[in-house]
């Protein structure tokens, strides 16, 4: 029984290059979440997405930050030319349909801009 | 005001002690609430998750709520040394489904 996966577990990036996050929800669920911890700060959320569908992405950046679920394959977060600021926590969680259903995270992606 | 508040702590408490964690919300609409544990550097785990009001109890976990006044609290029992961790306190409103996260509070337990 296979949890919320995500990788990679550490990514690298330099100022101005892309990086790119997946994550493959639990089996059977089908809403997927993502959230950034910043150093020292709490988890803040991003985005929420279903099959197809970005539901709310009310705490997305602007700029630079987007994402997306395909019909199939692992649901990505992408962020284009990366700066310093957006070295973070990434964390994916994953929920089965029912509203207020709990939501369970992966690992997480750790992404250092250097 | 913040949304979901948390004493940031350090909360110390002796092994075998209570340990007790509080938690509190803005919004009324608040439907469902979560308690998450998080040790340094990895994922938040859920530990106890509560929807009405009243008390819950999981082994050594207890939470409350409290929807008139807005609180719910996580009290751990026997408090050994492997939970000594960050408590962090969810909230989710209904129709809106993603989590609204106090900054946790870090607790420790003295051998």
């Amino acid at each position: 029984n296979a949890g919320v996966m995500q990788n990679p577990r550490h990514l690298v990036r330099r100022r101005g290059q892309e990086a790119r996050l997946r994550c493959s929800p639990m089996k059977g669920h089908s809403h997927v979440y993502w959230y950034r911890q910043l150093p020292e700060e709490g988890l803040k959320f991003m985005v929420y997405l279903q099959k197809e569908n970005i539901i709310d992405e009310s705490g997305m950046p602007k700029e630079r930050f987007s994402a997306e679920f395909p019909k199939e394959g692992p649901s990505i977060l992408r962020i284009q030319q990366v700066v310093r600021g957006d070295s973070a926590a990434y964390f994916c969680a994953s929920s089965r349909m029912a509203p207020g259903e709990t939501q369970y995270f992966g690992p997480g992606t750790r992404l250092l801009v250097l | 005001q913040k949304e979901v508040e948390q004493n940031s702590g350090p909360l110390s408490v002796p092994e075998g002690a209570i340990a007790s964690l509080n938690c509190t919300y803005s919004d009324r609409g608040s439907q469902s609430f979560f308690w998450y544990r998080q040790y340094s550097g990895k994922s938040p785990e859920l530990i106890m998750s509560i929807y009405s009001n009243g008390d819950k109890e999981d082994g050594r976990f207890t939470a409350q709520l409290n929807k008139a006044s807005q609180y719910v609290s996580l009290l751990i029992r026997d408090s050994q040394p492997s939970d000594s961790a960050t408590y962090l306190c969810a909230v989710t409103n209904f129709g809106n489904e993603k989590l609204t996260f106090g900054t946790g509070t870090r607790l420790t337990i003295i051998p």
